[in-house]
């Protein structure tokens, strides 16, 4: 499968724990973007990678979260000391260069927190 | 604020009908507007608009953009089953920041 990945696919973990969620996205595609979306709405933008610069990072996010994207391919989402508010789908997509439009979402992580 | 609002939020029709599904916007420097459908995984890309009046077409659906009245509005003819979904439309808010700001969606549900 040559799409975008996540992983895990679900998490569950107590409240004050952290949690580390993984992107993998298609290979030649240089912008990777997070997602969080809860039931009901429609994703909301967390932060934007450019080969390994983060270019854009939402006021939503809080100091407890941090993504990072080391050498430019995959991405990780660490959420530190989770609280329940943290539960909901993660997304992961990429996409090419200046054709930024079409974006290539991930599976997504589902994240609940007890 | 930026920000992106779809109507209905849902819809329920018959398979045969035809339905629209509306998208309005208020964003700095639109760039651009993309429509997603979304079934019980991840978002998949249905079009992207960037010029007023110029509809975009695959198969049964179609898309089309209004930039001077801020909207887009997305037609599915002849709706089947398999249309059941929640419909997005997600527009970049500040040219050349490829930050996406996406509404709440339709949830589409066409009976048999």
């Amino acid at each position: 499968d040559t799409g975008v990945s996540q992983d895990p696919r679900h998490k569950i973990t107590k409240r004050g724990q952290n949690v580390t969620f993984r992107c993998d996205p298609i290979s030649e595609h240089n912008r990777l973007y997070w997602y969080r979306q809860t039931l009901g709405q429609g994703p909301e933008f967390l932060t934007y990678f450019q080969n390994e610069a983060q270019l854009e990072k939402s006021r939503l996010l809080s100091d407890r979260f941090s993504a990072e994207r080391p050498k430019g391919s995959f991405s990780t989402l660490e959420i530190q000391r989770t609280e329940q508010g943290d539960s909901a789908m993660y997304l992961c997509a990429s996409s090419l260069g200046t054709v930024s439009y079409e974006q290539y979402f991930g599976p997504g992580t589902r994240l609940t927190v007890t | 604020e930026d920000k992106v609002v779809q109507s209905p939020l849902s819809l329920v029709v018959h398979e045969g009908d035809t339905v629209t599904l509306n998208c309005s916007y208020e964003v700095t420097n639109f760039r651009s507007l993309l429509w997603y459908k979304q079934e019980k995984k991840a978002p998949t890309f249905l079009f992207m608009l960037t010029s007023s009046g110029i509809e975009k077409k695959s198969g049964r659906l179609s898309s089309i953009l209004d930039k001077k009245e801020l909207f887009s509005i997305l037609n599915i003819t002849a709706t089947q089953t398999g249309d059941s979904a929640i419909y997005l439309c997600a527009v970049e808010g500040r040219r050349g920041t490829y930050k996406y700001i996406f509404g709440t969606g339709t949830r589409l549900k066409v009976l048999a």
